[in-house]
């Protein structure tokens, strides 16, 4: 049982946009700041954004994260085969959960 | 270039002890403004943080893992290490070690797995 909530699948297809989703409680996203993570299967978990809507070098802009209260949402758009991969929000947890916590991950088809 | 390479038996016993070193290479792990440690992920779900040492030397962990898990340097060897007691078959995952700031980890190891069964 994952911290973090979010939906286990989405989709879309190519071009089109997709969000998915990750609910946390006030001790969490409510408090701190999100991250989320891109993982390719076989392969180590990448830095997708940081501090709920900045992209590190070399992410496309067509990623993009927000955050409200205690949800945060990652929208891609232009969907491109390549984005099929393994989704995971994180946030550091001021309750006695944490500190470092992460969503199930969303696994994201496209179609 | 910061590198991560975890290291360990891929096997162990339960009951038993499983220990991996994660060697750093293109940053010291005795700097004072990241912290470093280690995530695992069993296979087919999701990732799960396990502890990891702050830059003051102080390590910290996640509340479920605490009583088993114990992170620590090598600053001679520039490496991360972790022990993880008294592991059962839900230990099996891959193990990776992180560079991170408050949870924002720029650079991961390749991970390794790590199987627990006799």
């Amino acid at each position: 049982q994952s911290v973090l909530t979010q939906p286990p699948s989405a989709s879309g297809a190519p071009g089109q946009r997709v969000t998915i989703s990750c609910s946390g409680t006030r001790s969490n996203i409510g408090s701190n700041t999100v991250n989320w993570y891109q993982q390719f299967p076989g392969a180590a978990p990448k830095l997708l954004i940081f501090a709920n809507n900045q992209r590190p070098s070399g992410v496309p802009d067509r990623f993009s994260g927000s955050k409200s209260g205690t949800s945060a949402s990652l929208a891609i758009t232009g969907l491109q085969s390549d984005d099929e991969a393994d989704y995971y929000c994180a946030a550091w947890d001021d309750s006695l959960n944490g500190p470092w916590v992460f969503g199930g991950g969303t696994k994201l088809t496209v179609l | 270039q910061v590198q991560l390479q975890e290291s360990g038996p891929g096997l162990v016993k339960p009951s038993e002890t499983l220990s991996l070193t994660c060697a750093v290479s293109g940053d010291s792990i005795s700097g004072t403004t990241y912290n470093w440690g280690w995530i695992r992920q069993p296979p087919g779900e999701g990732l799960e943080w396990i502890g990891s040492m702050n830059y003051n030397g102080s390590p910290y962990y996640n509340p479920s893992l605490k009583r088993r898990a114990t992170v620590s340097v090598d600053t001679s060897k520039n490496q991360l290490s972790l022990d993880l007691r008294s592991v059962t078959a839900a230990d099996t995952a891959v193990y990776y070690c992180v560079r991170h700031h408050l949870g924002i980890a720029h650079f991961w190891g390749q991970g390794t797995l790590v199987t627990v069964s006799s």
